[in-house]
C-alpha cells in the first residue's frame, strides 16, 4: 500500500537543480526513506536513502524535514540523462518494498 | 564488473504455456528479489531470498507462480499455465544483504498471447 505521495510529473531545465518532493506523513520512527530511479526500458537504480539526517552522495542530496513527514531529492545539475521516473519509498525490516508510480522527470534542453 | 543479468530478455508465450525466467545475481550477493512491473506502473514485490531460503513469498499473485534459488546464487521464476494478465516485465534485483541497496537487472518482458 502507498505510504508516499509524489507528483506524477515534473520538468526541469538542463543544468538547473531538480527538486523532487515526496510526502510521507504516516512514516513511523524506524522507517527509512529510499529513492530509486528508472530510466526507460531499464531496471531501477538506487540513488540514496536516509532516516533522519540529510544525506548526500555523488548522485544526489536527500533533505528530510524535521518531522520526517516529507522529503526532497535534489539533483544539483540535471542533465538529459537524468530523465527518468523517480520513486520515493519508505521501508522498514519486515515490510515490502513498495515503489508506487513515482514522478516522471523530464529534463529539457 | 558484471551486474545482474536476466534471460531471456523477451519471451512470448501462448496462454496456458509454462515459462521459466532466469536471474543471475551479482556474485557474492546474499539477497535476491523478484518484482513484477505492469505497463505504466512501478515494480511490485513478488518474493525474496536470502541465500537459498525463500523468506517472503507474500507477493506472488497465485499458486501458478513459483520461485527457487537452490544453490543460493542463480534464481528461476516459473509461471505455470500463463494467463494474459501475467504479461509484464519481471525484474530481478540482488543486494549484499537485505533491502538496502538493490541492484536491478534489465528485466524480462513477458507477453502472453
Amino acid at each position: 500500500d502507498a505510504k508516499t505521495t509524489q507528483p506524477p510529473s515534473m520538468d526541469c531545465a538542463e543544468g538547473r537543480a531538480a527538486n523532487l518532493p515526496c510526502n510521507h506523513s504516516t512514516i513511523s520512527g524506524n522507517e527509512y526513506v529510499y529513492w530509486y530511479r528508472q530510466i526507460h526500458s531499464q531496471g531501477p537504480q538506487y540513488i540514496i536513502h536516509g532516516l533522519k539526517n540529510n544525506e548526500t552522495n555523488e548522485m544526489a542530496s536527500l533533505i528530510i524535514t524535521e518531522d520526517r513527514k516529507s522529503s526532497t531529492l535534489i539533483l544539483p545539475h540535471a542533465t538529459l540523462r537524468d530523465t527518468a521516473v523517480y520513486y520515493c519509498i519508505v521501508w522498514y525490516t519486515g515490510n515490502q518494498f513498495y515503489f508506487g508510480t513515482g514522478t516522471s522527470l523530464t529534463v529539457i534542453p | 564488473g558484471a551486474g545482474v543479468s536476466q534471460s531471456p530478455r523477451y519471451k512470448v508465450a501462448k496462454r496456458g504455456q509454462d515459462v521459466a525466467l532466469r536471474c543471475d545475481p551479482i556474485s557474492g550477493h546474499v539477497s535476491l528479489f523478484w518484482y513484477q512491473q505492469a505497463l505504466g506502473q512501478g515494480p511490485e514485490f513478488l518474493t525474496y531470498f536470502q541465500n537459498e531460503a525463500q523468506l517472503d513469498k507474500s507477493g506472488l499473485p497465485s499458486d501458478r507462480f513459483f520461485a527457487e534459488r537452490p544453490e543460493g546464487s542463480v534464481s528461476t521464476l516459473k509461471i505455470q499455465r500463463t494467463q494474459q494478465e501475467d504479461s509484464a516485465v519481471y525484474l530481478c534485483a540482488s543486494s549484499l544483504l537485505g533491502i538496502s541497496e538493490q541492484y536491478f537487472g534489465p528485466g524480462t518482458r513477458l507477453t502472453v498471447t
